[in-house]
């Protein structure tokens, strides 16, 4: 069984620009979450969706964060436009039930120059 | 204030000692899970242990959890190279779905 696939694994962009993080879950499992390490601090829930619909958006840190998990499959998420706080490895997880197990996947690592 | 604590937060030992490692968290929980983090790679899950569990194995891996401390340690025995790694704890809280990560204790096994 494929596990928890993110896409692309390294991006390097500019201030004020866009970019787009893919995450695909493991086949079946509802509860998709996005999570993230910035430098030197320890990761942080940022999203959580069960389906395509959001149930906890809560540690999203302002409106230039766009999640989205259209079908109720892969995410993405959008950071636009991207500032150098930002920078940091965004990991995505997924699980079949709620509150047990999450897997990970290998991350993005996003730097903003 | 982040919910879980890894202490110590660096630990370096031989190849065939055991490495323990602690967490400490402020609230009640659902479960705590123990994560490992090799150099650039992600997550991968180790053991999840619920609050009404006090122990559980997983190979050379042995994690307990104290409720009324609100505390977990993660024993690996007989350590390897390939165990050189950073070591995480996440709880999950009662009325809650996500985890919170405490800072993860780097583990360095020498050859």
């Amino acid at each position: 069984e494929a596990g928890v696939t993110q896409f692309p694994s390294h991006s390097v962009i500019e201030k004020g620009q866009t970019v787009t993080l893919r995450c695909d879950p493991i086949s079946g499992h509802d509860n998709l979450y996005w999570y993230r390490r910035v430098m030197g601090k320890e990761i942080k829930f940022l999203l959580h969706f069960v389906k395509e619909s959001k149930q906890d958006e809560s540690g999203m840190p302002n409106n230039r964060f766009l999640a989205e998990r259209t079908g109720g499959t892969y995410s993405t998420l959008k950071v636009q436009p991207a500032e150098l706080e930002d920078s940091g490895v965004y990991f995505c997880a997924s699980s079949q039930v709620a509150r047990e197990t999450q897997y990970f996947g290998p991350g993005t690592r996003l730097l903003v120059l | 204030s982040q919910q879980g604590e890894e202490d110590p937060q660096a630990l370096s030992i031989q190849e065939g000692e055991n490495a323990t490692m602690n967490c400490s968290y402020k609230t009640s929980i659902n479960n705590l899970q123990w994560y490992r983090q090799n150099s650039g790679r992600g997550l991968v899950h180790l053991i999840l242990i619920r609050s009404n569990e006090r122990e559980k194995h997983s190979g050379r891996l042995r994690v307990t959890l104290d409720t009324s401390k609100k505390s977990s340690s993660l024993l690996i025995t007989a350590s390897r190279a390939a165990d050189t790694a950073s070591y995480f704890c996440a709880t999950a809280l009662l009325n809650d779905y996500k985890l919170s990560f405490g800072a993860g204790t780097t583990v360095t096994v020498r050859a």
